[in-house]
């Protein structure tokens, strides 16, 4: 079954909201990552956190961490239109260094 | 500059024949990727090269056979290519494989 799950599957908010995005996996992690991708384009990385790391930030992103739960959680502050796009979490995978995409979150934000 | 490059960016072809996909990285990476998105945009990994070593080859047909001239080329070629092969297919690379990734623009294939 899919290592990484992003919960929701689509979002829609209204621009100037906070977006938040869960990810949740399997199996002991060296790291997660978050990546964007717009529309008929290759995926961007945003933020690279750590297994020891509970939180991260990088402008408007917040990236955090729970290895206990075994999840993590995107949030992108005060939202604009360009932020709309597909957002996807990968996982690490100790065992094999393996990289594992989860199925995206959709994000609409509505002008 | 173009980090990761693919040619070509759309290929349409029959059922039946082989085709071959490019893929360039200029950031001195070690580790090379290649990628299936289907229509449903779940991206799963196809391949990973570290220096020129093929370190990932998940459940893939053999049909599909990656070539990694050097470290900075990763090419795909595809033989006998089938209605499911059409999908996007991107490259990447990173520094070691544990790193953050650079993703190409991808590459269309429509098999008909």
């Amino acid at each position: 079954s899919q290592q990484g799950e992003e919960d929701p599957q689509a979002l829609s908010i209204q621009e100037g909201e906070n977006a938040t995005m869960n990810c949740s996996y399997k199996t002991s992690i060296n790291n997660l990552q978050w990546y964007r991708q717009n529309s008929g384009r290759g995926l961007v990385h945003l933020i690279l956190i750590r297994s020891n790391e509970r939180e991260k930030h990088s402008g408007r992103l917040r990236v955090t961490l729970d290895t206990s739960k075994k999840s993590s959680s995107l949030l992108i502050t005060a939202s604009r239109a360009a932020d709309t796009a597909s957002y996807f979490c990968a996982t690490v995978v100790n065992r094999d260094d393996k990289i594992i995409f989860g199925k995206g979150t959709r994000l609409h934000i509505l002008p | 500059d173009t980090a990761v490059s693919q040619t070509p960016k759309y290929l349409v072809t029959q059922m039946g024949n082989d085709k071959s996909i490019k893929c360039e990285q200029n950031l001195g990476h070690d580790t090379m990727y290649w990628y299936k998105q289907d229509s449903k945009k779940f991206l799963k990994i196809m391949f990973s090269y570290n220096n020129k070593e093929l370190i990932i080859n998940e459940t893939v047909p053999n049909r599909f056979s990656p070539k990694s001239p050097d470290k900075a080329h990763l090419n795909l070629h595809i033989n006998s290519l089938e209605l499911g092969d059409s999908a996007v297919y991107f490259c990447a690379s990173s520094q070691g494989r544990r790193g953050e990734q650079y993703f190409g623009p991808g590459t269309r294939l429509t098999v008909t």
